[in-house]
C-alpha cells in the first residue's frame, strides 16, 4: 500500500460528457502528478502540481485540467471527452524539496479506468 | 528525443538473475536513475534509485557505470510474481521531479 488512493476505480462515460477524478496523496506530500496510460504504453505525464500551483505540464490540451487543494489532495478534470481518453489515469504524489538535486521517490496510486462510449 | 531507451520485452526462468539494461546518454548532472514495477492494472511501483555506482536493497540491485549513460536493474533469482513491466527513468530538469515514463520492458517469467 502507498497511501495514495484514487476515486472512483472505475468509470464509464459518453464521448462529450466531462468527468472529474480525485486523488488523495500521501500524508506529508506536498507534489501531485497525474498520468494518462493507454493500454500497452508507458504512463504520458499530464501535468503536476506542487504546493497548489501547477508545476509543470505535459503534451495534453486544455480540456485536461487539475486541481490541488490546501491538504494536498488533486483533482483531474476532462472536458468535452473523446474515445481516445479511455485509459488508466494514475495519481502520484511525492514530496518535492527546493534546491539541489532531485531523488525523490513517487508513490503511485491504483488508479481509475476511464472508459469512453 | 527519448530521454531512456530499453528493451521492449524479455524472457526468463524462475531462479535465474535478470539484468534489464537502460541507455540514457543525456542524462543531466543532476538527475536520478530510477526504476518502477508495474502489474497490470496497478499503479507502478518503486523499486530503486541510485545516482552513480552500485545500489543495493531487498529487492534488486542497480548498476551505473562512472559515465552514468546506462544504467543496469539486476533481479536476482526471479519468480513467477516478478512478471511485470520494468520502467527506467531519469530526473526531469529544472529542480522539480517529474518522473517521464517510457514504454518499459515487458518481462515474462516462466515456470
Amino acid at each position: 500500500e502507498t497511501g495514495v488512493t484514487q476515486s472512483p476505480t472505475h468509470l464509464i462515460k459518453t464521448r462529450g460528457q466531462q468527468v472529474t477524478l480525485r486523488c488523495s496523496s500521501q500524508s506529508g506530500h506536498n507534489t501531485v502528478s497525474w498520468y494518462q496510460q493507454a493500454l500497452g504504453q508507458g504512463p504520458q505525464f499530464i501535468f503536476q502540481y506542487y504546493r497548489e500551483e501547477e508545476n509543470g505540464r505535459g503534451n495534453f490540451p486544455p480540456r485536461f485540467s487539475g486541481l490541488q487543494f490546501p491538504n494536498y489532495s488533486s483533482e483531474l478534470n476532462v472536458n468535452a471527452l473523446e474515445l481516445d481518453d479511455s485509459a488508466l489515469y494514475l495519481c502520484a504524489s511525492s514530496l518535492a524539496y527546493t534546491g539541489g538535486p532531485m531523488n525523490t521517490e513517487a508513490f503511485f496510486g491504483q488508479g481509475t479506468r476511464l472508459t469512453v462510449v | 528525443l527519448a530521454k531512456t531507451t530499453q528493451p521492449i520485452s524479455m524472457d526468463s526462468y524462475e531462479g535465474q538473475e535478470v539484468n534489464i539494461t537502460c541507455s540514457h546518454n543525456n542524462i543531466a548532472t543532476n538527475d536520478y536513475i530510477t526504476w518502477y514495477q508495474q502489474f497490470p492494472s496497478q499503479g507502478p511501483r518503486f523499486i530503486i534509485q541510485g545516482y552513480k555506482t552500485k545500489v543495493t536493497n531487498e529487492v534488486a540491485s542497480l548498476f551505473i557505470p562512472a559515465d552514468r549513460k546506462s544504467s543496469t536493474l539486476s533481479l536476482p533469482r526471479v519468480s513467477l510474481s516478478d512478471t511485470a513491466v520494468y520502467y527506467c527513468l531519469v530526473g526531469d530538469e529544472g529542480g522539480s521531479y517529474i518522473p517521464t515514463f517510457g514504454r518499459g520492458t515487458s518481462l515474462i517469467v516462466h515456470p
